[in-house]
Order: C-alpha cells, then structure tokens, then sequence
C-alpha cells in the first residue's frame, strides 16, 4: 500500500486556469506538508497542516490555497497558474513526535506541473 | 532566512568511498536530515542527526558537528544504484516542523 499518495502524478495546462492537486496519507500522521521542487531541485516548503490546523504558511502567493478536510488529506488549490509555478509538487507527512524528539517525513511520488 | 550549503556535483567510482559535506547557518537547530533522491523520484530518508557525532546505517553514515555547522553524508562501497541527488535539511524550529533543505549534491557513480 502507497504511504503518502498525489493525483494527478502529471498535469499540462493553460496560463490562468485553477487546478487543484490531492494527497493522502495512510500512516496515520498528525502532520502534513506541501513542498515545490524548482527546475533547480530546490526543495521549499510551502504549507504544513497539523490536525487540519495549518501551522506553516511560508511567502507564498495567495493563489495557492491548501484545504485539509481531514488529517489524512492535504489538498493544493492553485488558481490563475503562471509558467512560473511550473515544478514538481510534493506532499509529505509525518508524526507528531514525542516531546524532545524529533520525526521524520515521508513524501509522496510528486505532480509534475507544467504550465504553458 | 537559513542558508544550507552542499557541493552540487560529485563523482565517485563502483566500490569507492564519497563524502559529501553540508555546512548551515540556521536560526537555530533541531536536527539535521539527510535524503536520498533518484531522478524523477520522491526523497526518501536516509539519516538524522541532532547530536554532535557519527550515526551509522549499514554502508551510509552521517556525522554532525553542532559548534561547527557542519554535517557529512558518507557513502561506502558505492553501487550503481547510489547514483543519486543527497539532499542536507535542517530543522530550525523547536514548534514547527519545518525542514529547510539544502540544493542538493548529485552523485553520479562510474563503473
């Protein structure tokens, strides 16, 4: 059974359309992340949702919205795309570690947007 | 913001030994990452660091030195399949989760 899952693994579409990209996560984690991977492999957080609460909102435009409906799904809204948000997408998820120490994150396969 | 700095290209021969170095200058410190990436692939993890010292896992190790902002990933007896992007992350934050990650250092090994 995949751990952290994404839809769509792919998606092409036009400059100024929404798109909406979903993850799940069947580990039984409090916490969950949004991650975008540049041309550059730099990896940056962007969201991070802790029991649907959201916990980290780094600089990021307000076009992309995270919903979590629930703790096992983190879902990224993006509207009005641009050829910069262009990159790979990743969810990631972890546990709520016991005081003092420390979890690791377990990410999904990644979406590939390519905005033309 | 935090800054982590790592090599972004090394080359090591099958059945070699290669060390890459990631140095940080973080507003603080919570532990240090390293994760494995293979092209067109997620990262996976591979080690965790928060104290000064070696931490061993089979043919990978990692080491931290906290006073000096310096952590290695050591990878033994490479195989062909260790041909990958080793990313360095570190958690700044006591309250958050959040993990700043370095560029990454791609790896390519030669038979």
């Amino acid at each position: 059974d995949t751990a952290v899952s994404q839809t769509p693994k792919y998606l092409v579409t036009q400059m100024g359309n929404d798109k909406s990209i979903k993850c799940e996560q069947n580990l039984g984690h409090d916490t969950m992340y949004w991650y975008k991977q540049d041309s550059k492999k730099f990896l940056k957080i962007m969201f991070s949702y802790n029991n649907k609460e959201l916990i980290i909102n780094e600089t990021v435009p307000n076009r992309f919205s995270p919903k979590s409906p629930d703790k096992a799904h983190l879902n990224l809204h993006i509207n009005s795309l641009e050829l910069g948000d262009s990159a790979v997408y990743f969810c990631a998820s972890s546990q709520d570690p016991p005081s003092g120490n420390v979890e690791t994150q377990y990410f999904g396969p990644g979406t590939r947007l390519l905005v033309l | 913001g935090q800054n982590i700095d790592q090599p972004t290209e090394m080359t090591a021969t099958e059945g070699a030994i290669v060390q890459i170095n990631c140095t940080y200058q973080t507003s603080g410190f919570n532990g240090l990452f390293w994760y494995q990436q293979h092209a067109g692939e997620a990262p996976t993890f591979l080690s965790y660091n928060v104290l000064d010292g070696l931490e061993e896992k089979g043919r990978f190790s990692s080491f931290l030195s906290r006073s000096k902002g310096y952590s290695y990933l050591l990878l033994k007896e490479l195989q062909m399949k260790d041909s990958a992007s080793y990313l360095c992350a570190v958690r700044a934050g006591s309250n958050d989760y959040k993990l700043s990650f370095g560029a990454g250092t791609t790896v390519t090994v030669r038979a």
